[in-house]
């Protein structure tokens, strides 16, 4: 049973260039979380989503970020026109519902130049 | 709004001793807490769950415990051993009507050999 997936592992962009970032979750599980860690910092939440569905975005920047969970395929996190802050390691991590435990992907790490 | 303490500073003890890591929250109360553990570099591992009513749990040597009145949970490790080197991480649910996870930055563990 594959864990969660996430692709690319390591990302470099140029400042005004875009961000996509993908998740696979655990097969039977619908929900995915988004989530942002700055080294020494602790998870920040950024959006939780169901099949096609965003339930809970209150944790994104209301520019620039967006993300989607097709019914088909990946959820994909997308950065348009990155700065040098948005630096960090992403995270997702799926559950089968919303008060159930995390699975977590190993990371895309976002480097800004 | 909701904040959680984990004591930031790194806790080393001796392999064979008991770890107990502290996890304290404010201004919530939630209806379940969990505990992770990420190495460097990885996600995190999800490791146990305990719900408000439940006031311990046990898993192998590990032992949560949730103090709802002390808004405080405690994270045992017994025996333990320089494989639960890591950081460890507690979530709180986010507050009613939200879906999002708050993590705590984290305390990191060395068990000495």
């Amino acid at each position: 049973n594959a864990g969660v997936m996430q692709n690319p592992r390591h990302l470099v962009r140029r400042r005004g260039q875009e961000a996509r970032l993908r998740c696979s979750p655990m097969k039977g599980h619908s929900h995915v979380y988004w989530y942002r860690q700055l080294p020494e910092e602790g998870l920040k939440f950024m959006v939780y989503l169901q099949k096609e569905n965003i339930i809970d975005e209150s944790g994104m920047p209301k520019e620039r970020f967006s993300a989607e969970f097709p019914k088909e395929g990946p959820s994909i996190l997308r950065i348009q026109q990155v700065v040098r802050g948005d630096s960090a390691a992403y995270f997702c991590a799926s559950s089968p519902g919303s008060n159930y435990e995390q699975y977590f992907g190993p990371g895309t790490r976002l480097t800004v130049t | 709004s909701q904040k959680i303490e984990q004591n930031s500073e790194a806790l080393n003890i001796q392999e064979g001793k008991t770890a107990t890591l502290t996890c304290n929250y404010t201004n919530y109360s939630p209806a379940y807490l969990q505990w992770y553990r990420q190495d460097p570099g990885r996600g995190p591992v999800f490791l146990l769950l305990i719900r408000e009513n439940e006031k311990e749990k046990r898993k192998e040597r590990l032992k949560v415990t949730f103090d709802t009145t002390l808004k405080q949970s405690l994270f045992h490790i017994t025996a333990s051993q320089p494989a639960d080197s890591a950081t460890y991480l507690c979530a709180l649910e986010g507050t009613s009507g939200t879906y999002k996870y708050i993590f705590g930055t984290g305390t990191r563990l060395k068990v000495l050999a």
